[in-house]
């Protein structure tokens, strides 16, 4: 296994599209993470799934934002009619059970509204 | 609520010599762990060095090394030796050990660029 990767690593689109994102973690790391990250800022938190299960949301996770994660394998975050204020870098990161462990992250998928 | 504030926007540093990158944080758990991570232009997050809470001495990789003052709240992360492959955005992170979900928070980095 060569890391977390992410598809696609770009997408343009026009307000008010929807757009979904792919998420694969490392195998054997069974917490998922997804951030979002503009300009200039660090990485915000979105959500997290431990296994299958969505264990929190952030209060930024409106409600045209979805994420799933079937099977607690890949994850999908869908974003519903896409705003401008939406362009940023989605950063999905796994890690193991241990909380000494690091999230190891994808390279993110670079989103712009058009 | 965790909190992480790097102060520095930029820093500078001539190529060869060390650079401090400034970190501090807020969080009533006590028991934490604090991250610090390179984003080079290309964007990928790489893991650079990992403190704990309880962890008596400091941490140290390679030529980074964090220098850790918990009763100033603060995780300093020290780069010896600079090279020009060190130019590159820096975040401080850090995650609680109270929550389930062990999600991170992030300072607003700071660029470190090194001059030849």
């Amino acid at each position: 296994d060569t890391g977390v990767s992410q598809d696609p690593r770009h997408k343009i689109t026009k307000r008010g599209q929807n757009v979904t994102f792919r998420c694969d973690p490392i195998s054997e790391h069974n917490r998922l993470y997804w951030y979002r990250q503009t300009l200039g800022q660090g990485p915000e938190f979105l959500t997290y799934f431990q296994n299958e299960a969505q264990l929190e949301k952030s209060r930024l996770l409106s409600d045209r934002f979805s994420a799933e994660r079937p099977k607690g394998s890949f994850s999908t975050l869908e974003i519903q009619r896409t705003e401008q204020g939406d362009s940023a870098m989605y950063l999905c990161a796994s890690r193991p059970r241990t909380l000494e462990e690091t999230q190891y992250f994808g390279p993110g998928t670079r989103l712009l509204v058009l | 609520a965790q909190k992480i504030t790097q102060t520095q926007p930029g820093m500078f540093v001539q190529e060869k010599e060390a650079v401090t990158l400034d970190c501090t944080y807020d969080t009533s758990d006590p028991s934490y762990g604090l991250f610090w991570y390179k984003q080079p232009s290309s964007g990928e997050m790489i893991f650079l060095i990992y403190q704990g809470s309880y962890d008596q001495q400091n941490a140290t990789e390679g030529r980074y090394s964090l220098n850790f003052q918990k009763a100033r709240k603060s995780a300093n992360l020290v780069i010896s030796a600079s090279q020009l492959g060190d130019s590159a955005m820096y975040f401080c992170a850090m995650r609680e050990r109270g929550t389930n979900a062990g999600k991170s928070t992030f300072g607003d980095g700071t660029t470190l660029t090194v001059k030849p």
